[in-house]
């Protein structure tokens, strides 16, 4: 399966932008880039996902890299609710019933 | 829209005790996944279901077993608990065969092995 890496935590302030990375560089042509984050005491919602194009929603904007070796994840204007970790994890067509979750990243943001 | 439920969502057992815990989705998901998740990690895939009647094992299966007799239910199977079992437990569901689904997930079982 291939695999992700994401920093262990980063931090923000409130009202401001976030990014965060993600790198995936044994990723394949039919994987789709899926984001999730989990608050506290509670299980994953998904975030946002994409193939090669960036997509925004009204949670978040993805921006993939065009060689889809990497995404970021942009939160525009984080606020203290947006405090959680997030995962970014791929999923195949093929052996898409596998999914496999990395550590994520602990968004800390700061008043 | 009950959407993913898990059953029971606390539960202490003592060494060697057995127990199920019940994943229902109301979705008509075809693909469901039992997660686990120890303080402080990510989410480790113990086993999944394509469909009903089928099961495959994800990275730590050992020590459970599960079942897909309806298409809404998923069960997890812990036979003979131990205190390395002792986790918050997440199921999830998927509507879609494809790439593209979102993954719904329940509110969790917390279980203590004592």
């Amino acid at each position: 399966d291939a695999k992700t890496t994401q920093p262990n935590s980063m931090e923000s302030n409130e009202e401001e932008p976030v990014h965060l990375p993600c790198n995936h560089s044994t990723i394949s042509g039919t994987d789709y880039i899926h984001w999730y984050r989990q608050l506290p005491s509670q299980g994953p919602e998904y975030v946002i996902h994409g193939l090669t194009s960036n997509v925004n929603n009204r949670m978040a904007s993805l921006a993939i890299a065009e060689d889809r070796k990497s995404s970021t994840l942009i939160l525009h204007r984080a606020t203290l609710r947006d405090a959680a970790v997030y995962y970014c994890i791929l999923r195949d067509e093929t052996s898409g019933s596998r999914l496999t979750f990395g550590e994520g990243t602990q968004l800390t943001v700061n008043p | 829209n009950a959407g993913v439920t898990q059953t029971p969502k606390f539960r202490v057992l003592k060494t060697g005790q057995s127990m199920t815990l019940l994943c229902a989705q109301d979705m008509n998901h075809e693909y469901m996944y039992w997660y686990r998740q120890d303080p402080g990690m990510g989410l480790r895939l113990i086993h999944y279901s394509v469909g009903e009647g089928t099961t495959a094992k994800g990275e730590v299966p050992d020590g459970y077993n599960v079942s897909r007799l309806k298409k809404q239910n998923f069960l997890l199977g812990l036979e003979s608990a131990a205190p390395s079992q002792t986790s918050v437990y997440f199921c999830a569901s998927t509507p879609v065969r494809g790439s593209t689904g979102e993954l719904f997930f329940g509110e969790g079982s917390r279980l203590t092995v004592l």
